[in-house]
């Protein structure tokens, strides 16, 4: 059974970089031939993609955050992680990572979420 | 245009059945894929490729496609189903991935 893990920082200050770690477990990144994504939801609101990278590094994001986000993967330690540079307040929001099977298949396990607050 | 567009709510009668709807241009041309989602969870996939249903997921729920809308029906509805739902798809260039708007569906 695939399992998916978001760690990081809780509370990130303003203008700083949001980092953030998904630990995948019970599959191989390296081996499988997946895209791994991670999504956002902002408090009471609806879903939002922010990106993709596959084993080889190839990625794809939002337009609307590409010029803030970054996405890559450690296949050694089967992570993939997200950078969110210049955060503001607006950037508070849970954060999941998610599996893709690719092709538009549907993000078939996610993980749990993690909160970030973007707060002085 | 690669929005998709939901009605924020639908009610529904235990044991009667509920229509989702998710409209946009990219529809015409690329999958949708259906999410249920629980207060404090996250989602879960429960349509892909607009009418396949993963493994586990219970055969009340089905999916359908036409134009550039497509219907997430779930049938004799239960409690448990009280949920918000998204859909997604791709752009037209299949380089990027969109949620749609999101609706509420609340079992009377």
């Amino acid at each position: 059974q695939v399992q998916l893990q978001e760690s990081g920082p809780g509370l990130v200050k303003p203008s700083r970089t949001l980092s953030l770690t998904c630990s995948v477990s019970g599959g191989s990144i390296s081996s499988d031939n997946y895209y791994w994504s991670w999504i956002r939801q902002h408090p009471g609101k609806g879903l939002e993609w922010i990106g993709y990278i596959n084993r080889s590094g190839n990625t794809y994001y939002n337009p609307s955050l590409k010029s803030r986000v970054v996405i890559s993967v450690d296949t050694s330690k089967n992570q993939f992680s997200l950078k969110v540079n210049s955060v503001t307040s607006a950037d508070t929001a849970v954060f999941y990572c998610a599996r893709d099977p690719g092709v538009n298949s549907g993000l078939d396990y996610w993980g749990r979420g993690t909160l970030v607050i973007v707060s002085s | 245009s690669s929005e998709l567009t939901q009605p924020p709510s639908v009610p529904v009668s235990p044991g009667q059945t509920a229509r989702i709807t998710c409209s946009g241009d990219a529809l015409a041309k690329k999958y949708a894929n259906w999410y249920q989602q629980k207060p404090g969870q996250a989602p879960m996939l429960v349509i892909y490729k607009d009418t396949e249903r993963p493994s586990g997921i219970p055969e009340r729920f089905s999916g359908s496609s036409s134009g550039t809308t497509v219907t997430l029906t779930i049938s004799g509805v239960q409690a448990e189903d009280e949920a918000d739902y998204y859909c997604q798809s791709a752009d037209s260039s299949a380089t990027f991935y969109v949620f749609g708007t999101g609706t509420k569906v609340t079992v009377l």
